[in-house]
This record gives structure tokens, C-alpha cells and sequence, in this order.
């Protein structure tokens, strides 16, 4: 699977978007790329997955970019309970490879 | 609440012990997934089983043993403990797809064992 790169953290105001890029130069063609993240110590949670078109859903929103090389996932409206490790992964299988993600904080 | 239960919550034992930390997965998910999440090496992947038969293997020590069975609940055996085992383990489950795709996974809440 491809190695991903994250910012270490960010910040976040709280009623911003927030954008969290990720890159993944050497994807290959049937790597997807999934988002997860994980608040304190709980168990990651599911955020998103795209292979080359750009994706919605109720939670985020996940542009890929036109070589695939890097993506950014966005939280229209971040509130406090989005505080949590967002985790970029390329993925073409079963496994997931968390990496160290980026530490997301928002503020009031 | 994912779906997804994970027994003990808690562990605490000593070095060179053994332990079994269970993993029911989502109602209808054939596939299991354990993870490591420890301090200096991050959350990684350890093992996948579907239907009751290995799929995939990470980095899994050989002091570790995983099974799924027939009930689809899976075990993860951990034995021979060293301080370095110390650490959260997360079972997750997937509707596991005929192509191989796993989109989504739902994680358990994790079982934290504390080996002294």
C-alpha cells in the first residue's frame, strides 16, 4: 500500500471548514483512499473512501486530486466533538495501515 | 456503538502470562480485523479472518495466535507477554465484498492490557 504524508495537527475554529490534506504520490490505480479518524482512545471510526471521483457524504466530503497524488478531506462545519487523530490511508486490500495521522483540534 | 463488542475492556498481568481477549463482530459481517495500538509504533494492523479462515496477515508476533469461529466471534491469543505488549487491541468488522474490498471496517471499543 502507499505511504501517505499528514500534517502533524491542525486547527480548527469551531462553525469553519475544516481541510485536511494528505499526500499519496506513489498511489497505485486500485489503491483506494479511505478516511478515518479517532477521538481519544476510542476505537477509528469511518469517515470516507474515494477512488478517483470526488465524494460526499453526511459526515465529509473528500476531494481527490485529477493525477490522484494527493486528496483532502474537508468538514464543512467543525464543531468540537471533530477534536480527533484524522487518519489518511491508500489502501488496495484488506489491511489498513494507519500511519500517524493528523491531530485535528478545534476551538471554540 | 458500532456493532462491535470486545471483552475484557481492562487486562492487567504479568510478564510471561497468557491472555485471550474476544471480539464479536457487527451481526452479518464474515470478516474480523485485530489491530495493535500501542504508544511508540502507532495502530497497526495484526490479522484478518473471514468466514472462519485466515485472509490476511500483518504484523503479528508469532507469540500471538488469532481464530474466528463458527459463530463468527474471533479470538486473539496472546502469549509469552513482554512489557512491550502493553498496549490497546481493537477488533473490527466489514460486510467483506467478493471483490476483496473492505470500504468500510467498524471498530470495537478495545481491550487495554497492561502487562507488568
Amino acid at each position: 500500500d502507499a505511504k501517505t504524508t499528514q500534517p502533524t495537527s491542525m486547527d480548527c475554529a469551531e462553525g469553519r471548514a475544516a481541510n485536511l490534506p494528505c499526500n499519496h504520490s506513489t498511489i497505485s490505480g486500485n489503491e483506494y483512499v479511505y478516511w478515518y479518524r479517532q477521538i481519544h482512545s476510542q476505537g477509528p471510526q469511518y469517515i470516507i473512501h474515494g477512488l478517483k471521483n470526488n465524494e460526499t457524504n453526511e459526515m465529509a466530503s473528500l476531494i481527490i486530486t485529477e493525477d490522484r497524488k494527493s486528496s483532502t478531506l474537508i468538514l464543512p462545519h467543525a464543531t468540537l466533538r471533530d477534536t480527533a487523530v484524522y487518519y489518511c490511508i491508500a489502501s488496495s486490500g484488506y489491511a489498513l495501515n494507519f500511519g500517524k495521522g493528523t491531530s485535528l483540534l478545534v476551538t471554540p | 456503538d458500532s456493532g462491535v463488542t470486545q471483552t475484557p475492556k481492562h487486562l492487567i498481568t504479568a510478564t510471561g502470562q497468557r491472555v485471550t481477549l474476544r471480539c464479536s463482530p457487527r451481526s452479518g459481517d464474515l470478516s474480523v480485523y485485530w489491530y495493535q495500538q500501542s504508544l511508540d509504533q502507532g495502530l497497526q494492523f495484526l490479522i484478518q479472518y473471514y468466514n472462519g479462515e485466515e485472509r490476511a496477515k500483518g504484523n503479528i508476533l508469532e507469540r500471538f495466535s488469532a481464530q474466528q469461529f463458527p459463530d463468527l466471534h474471533s479470538e486473539l491469543n496472546l502469549s509469552s507477554l513482554e512489557l512491550g505488549d502493553s498496549a490497546l487491541y481493537f477488533c473490527a468488522s466489514s460486510n467483506y465484498m467478493t471483490s476483496g474490498r473492505n470500504y468500510e471496517q467498524f471498530f470495537g471499543p478495545g481491550t487495554r492490557l497492561t502487562v507488568l
